[in-house]
């Protein structure tokens, strides 16, 4: 099974400043990389598909990137209503299975 | 609008058997997947497993397998998880979610509790 590594698991930093989590996958797995917000008590939002689309609706100061086995999330200059627990998500075929990383917690510092 | 609407909260006895609805409105139900995700209080996301509303296949995490059995009714849109021999650990908020056809999850219900307590 392919395992992802997702990092940091927590990170505290300023409005207006710029933030990046990575996802490591222990295997090759394309562009079948996806990105989620999660505020508490509410269920996860879809930011990020495929890597790198933006879903419709979502602010383009969140960004994607990567292929392969790395992956990055950004967010370009961070706003209050950003704090939340961001996760990443893979699919697998061999077995079909699919796996969400283990989150990144993110504060306003 | 594309919409999910969960039962409402349980609490079970340990060894009980628990089984939440999910239903969907808004979309054409046989056109995309189920998946369920669940989350134990302070802790990640753990995919539990998926179903096509097209023809009833399932896919279920090797860890429940044995234990889940997830299920769909297409004539009133509404797809069913069914965890059986409920232990404390199974305690959690259970999200059902519709899957697109890359296996993102682009809507999700509002989450359903179940408490296994005895």
């Amino acid at each position: 099974d392919i395992q992802m590594t997702q990092s940091p698991s927590s990170l505290s930093a300023s409005v207006g400043d710029r933030v990046t989590i990575t996802c490591q996958a222990s295997q090759d797995i394309s562009n079948y990389l996806n990105w989620y917000q999660q505020k508490p008590g509410k269920a996860p939002k879809l930011l990020i598909y495929d890597a790198s689309n933006l879903e419709t609706g979502v602010p383009s100061r969140f960004s994607g990137s990567g292929s392969g086995t790395d992956f990055t999330f950004t967010i370009s200059s961070l706003q209050p209503e950003d704090i939340a627990t961001y996760y990443c998500q893979q699919y697998d075929n061999l077995p079909p299975g699919i796996t969400f990383g283990q989150g990144t917690r993110l504060e306003i510092k | 609008q594309v919409q999910l609407v969960q039962s409402g909260a349980e609490v079970k006895k340990p060894g009980a058997s628990v089984k939440v609805s999910c239903k969907a409105s808004g979309y054409t139900f046989t056109s995309y997947g189920i998946s369920w995700v669940r989350q134990a209080p302070g802790q990640g996301l753990e995919w539990m497993g998926w179903i096509s509303a097209y023809n009833g296949n399932t896919n279920y995490a090797q860890k429940l397998q044995g234990r889940v059995t997830m299920t769909t009714d297409t004539s009133t849109s509404t797809a069913y998880m069914e965890l059986r021999s409920l232990r404390s650990d199974d305690t959690a908020v259970y999200y059902c979610a519709r899957v697109s056809v890359d296996y993102y999850f682009d809507y999700w219900g509002q989450g359903t509790l179940v408490t296994v307590s005895s």
